[in-house]
């Protein structure tokens, strides 16, 4: 079935460090790809997400290309700051005729000063 | 505005007792969806409404699981008989339309003892 793989963590990194956070997927059809964000004690919240392959979606200083060829839609930023510290998942959407989300399991990114 | 709020937000119960969990969407989203999440995990889909149709249950776990939306607006999750796996914290979600971000909740943590 549809699934999606995303890196484990903690990952650790200090402020103004590049940031990637790895997410592959396996799916039948063209699913759309998203990057939801849980920061502490809050719901998640969309990112960013792109809708067909080779979109870039962006927000907030982080961006993901949709690779068709390599099933990935990799999470960067170039400098990543205390703030952004929080929980990360990667999703797509299914074609079941409404868009039932299917998440990875988390990336939790720590920041330090 | 407003966004999706979810009650009560934390939930202990005892083996075996009934809860129900609240959503109420973003005034005017047709789509309302339920999640659960479990602890390290991401979240996983129980359910979709649109308006007051359940269109799909195919994530409901089992038959003790009910979710109801009689009016289109306003839902709730009943958990029959509730059993230490069911905690978990659930998660709901409202759209406009069908293609349309899926905005979250804060979520109601559950906790069967």
């Amino acid at each position: 079935g549809d699934s999606v793989t995303q890196m484990e963590g903690p990952v650790t990194l200090s402020e103004e460090a590049f940031l990637t956070i790895n997410c592959t997927y396996t799916a039948t059809g063209y699913p759309s790809l998203f990057w939801y964000v849980q920061y502490p004690g809050e719901g998640l919240q969309l990112l960013l997400k792109a809708t067909k392959a080779d979109d870039k979606g962006s927000n907030k200083g982080f961006e993901a290309t949709y690779r068709k060829e390599t099933t990935s839609f990799h999470l960067e930023k170039g400098s990543v700051q205390v703030s952004d510290s929080a929980v990360y998942f990667c999703a797509l959407t299914v074609n079941t005729g409404f868009q039932k989300l299917v998440f990875g399991t988390g990336t939790r990114l720590l920041v330090s000063p | 505005g407003a966004g999706v709020s979810q009650s009560p937000r934390y939930k202990v119960a005892k083996r075996g007792q009934d809860v129900a969990l609240r959503c109420d969407p973003i005034s005017g989203h047709v789509s309302l969806f339920w999640y659960q999440q479990a602890l390290g995990q991401g979240p996983e889909f129980l359910t979709y409404f649109q308006n007051e149709a359940q269109l799909d249950k195919s994530g409901l776990p089992s038959d003790r699981f009910f979710a109801e939306r009689p009016e289109g607006s306003v839902s709730t999750l009943k958990i029959q008989r509730t059993q230490q796996e069911d905690s978990a914290v659930y998660l709901c979600a409202s759209s406009l339309e069908l293609a349309e971000t899926q905005y979250f909740g804060p979520g109601t943590r559950l906790l069967v003892l």
